[in-house]
């Protein structure tokens, strides 16, 4: 059974910092792994979609990495801002559309 | 504007009453699905379609009841309500080719039973 763990689960950094988020999921055999953005009381909004094929997916100051053989995604986010004051989800699809969640890292930036 | 909504936004019920949450998406996906989200547990997958009339149980379908009658439409229907329902809900679509595409989801409904 696939499980998807991200720690830590809570973290707290200075406005204009650069910083990682990481997931670790135990089953390799994955197609696919989204990183979502939940606000509170909100919905999900999806960042980043990165394939099993591929290494990396950018888009803006995002850049999301994966290595599929090692169990591991990471989530960079370069020069923080407030808004981006989020819960941020790693999910993993195994090729039947059901995605796996972590529970998620809540970020909060400090001006 | 592409998107999944759902209604009702927030619900509160008593138990035992039955209640639908509606889905619908304008993407043309043939693949939806249902979740719950709740602290320490993450989100969940209750049901999902992978088509018009074809519909499977996730991780924790008990209590509830789906149908997909439209291709657009994929409510959520819960017979008899109880406390233990209460969560945050949403349902999400994909055009469901073999993992290989972005899962939308809609705004959420959160419903409290009493």
């Amino acid at each position: 059974k696939q499980e998807v763990t991200q720690i830590p689960a809570a973290l707290s950094v200075p406005e204009g910092e650069n910083l990682v988020l990481n997931c670790s999921f135990t089953d390799s055999a994955i197609y696919n792994l989204q990183w979502f953005r939940q606000d509170p009381g909100k919905g999900l909004t999806s960042l980043l979609l990165i394939q099993s094929s591929q290494r990396e997916q950018t888009s803006g100051r995002l850049n999301a990495s994966l290595d599929k053989s090692s169990g591991r995604s990471t989530l960079y986010i370069a020069a923080s801002q407030p808004g981006d004051s989020a819960t941020y989800l790693c999910a993993v699809n195994a090729g039947n559309e059901k995605l796996t969640f972590g529970t998620g890292t809540r970020l909060t930036i400090i001006p | 504007e592409a998107q999944v909504t759902q209604n009702p936004r927030y619900l509160i019920t008593v138990t035992g009453k039955k209640l639908t949450v509606t889905c619908s998406q304008n993407m043309n996906h043939e693949y939806m699905s249902w979740y719950r989200q709740d602290p320490g547990l993450g989100l969940r997958q209750i049901y999902y379609s992978m088509n018009v009339e074809v519909t499977d149980k996730g991780d924790v379908p008990e209590g509830y009841k789906v149908s997909r009658k439209e291709k657009r439409n994929f409510p959520l229907i819960l017979e008899s309500p109880s406390p233990n329902q209460t969560s945050l809900y949403f349902c999400a679509s994909t055009t469901g080719l073999a993992g290989r595409n972005e899962q939308f989801f809609g705004p959420g409904t959160r419903l409290t039973v009493l």
